[in-house]
């Protein structure tokens, strides 16, 4: 069973707020990944992390978006100005290596934002 | 670019049955395919993948894979299901960005209703 930590589990904002969610990826694995996952199970790659740099992350992420892990604390992931088309299920990963292609990736359960 | 087609939105079946849970892709270099299973409420859940050699795989709880280069296919079975099998179950194709890492390209998923 995966033991990645995803709090809040459900998170409800106003349009313009800040919504701040985080992930406590499992431990011993560097490659922390966020994705999107909207209520037509459709999956948006978000960002994903090496430690502390960021190797990749999409438009999106670079404008109203951003991320971080730092050194000895969560993970975590934060929509300066939430839009209602931002309510979906917010989802961290983790795996042991971002080099391997058949790296396994382990989720959490998952931040659930609602904007209203 | 890497595409995954899950052709059965919802598929149903009775405590016991066999089931097949069909995924074909699309690639532009070296395959690495999985299968994630999400209960409801819940994060993804890893089940199996393929990488290389034996094309029929092994997973959690019974299920298995089969790859097919020939078909472009990578279907998942199970002799027969439980009723806790009820799930959504997303195909995974895995992108190779070199230094930046890899990211999984999901099908839209399938959900499985297994009646008692």
């Amino acid at each position: 069973n995966s033991k990645v930590i995803q709090t809040p589990r459900y998170l409800v904002k106003g349009q313009g707020q800040k919504a701040k969610m985080r992930c406590i990826p499992e431990k011993g694995h560097p490659v922390v990944f966020w994705y999107q996952q909207n209520k037509n199970n459709e999956f948006k790659f978000l960002i994903n992390f090496q430690n502390q740099e960021v190797l990749q992350q999409i438009d999106m992420t670079e404008k109203r978006f951003s991320a971080e892990c730092p050194s000895n604390s969560p993970c975590s992931l934060e929509i300066q100005s939430s839009e209602a088309g931002d309510s979906a299920l917010y989802l961290c990963a983790s795996s042991l290596s971002r080099g391997a292609s058949a790296e396994t990736l382990y989720f959490g359960s998952g931040t659930r934002l609602t904007v209203l | 670019t890497q595409t995954v087609s899950q052709s059965d939105a919802h598929v149903t079946v009775f405590e016991g049955d066999s089931v097949e849970l069909r995924c074909n892709y699309s690639y532009g270099g070296s395959i690495y395919l999985s299968w994630y299973i999400q209960h409801h409420g819940h994060g993804l859940q890893f089940l199996l993948k393929y990488y290389s050699g034996n094309p029929v795989v092994q997973g959690v709880n019974g299920f298995e894979a089969e790859f097919s280069k020939s078909d472009s296919s990578f279907h998942l079975r199970k002799a027969s299901v439980h009723w806790s099998d009820s799930a959504v179950y997303f195909c995974a194709v895995t992108a190779n960005y070199g230094s930046s890492g890899n990211k999984l390209i999901f099908g839209i998923g399938t959900l499985l209703s297994v009646k008692p």
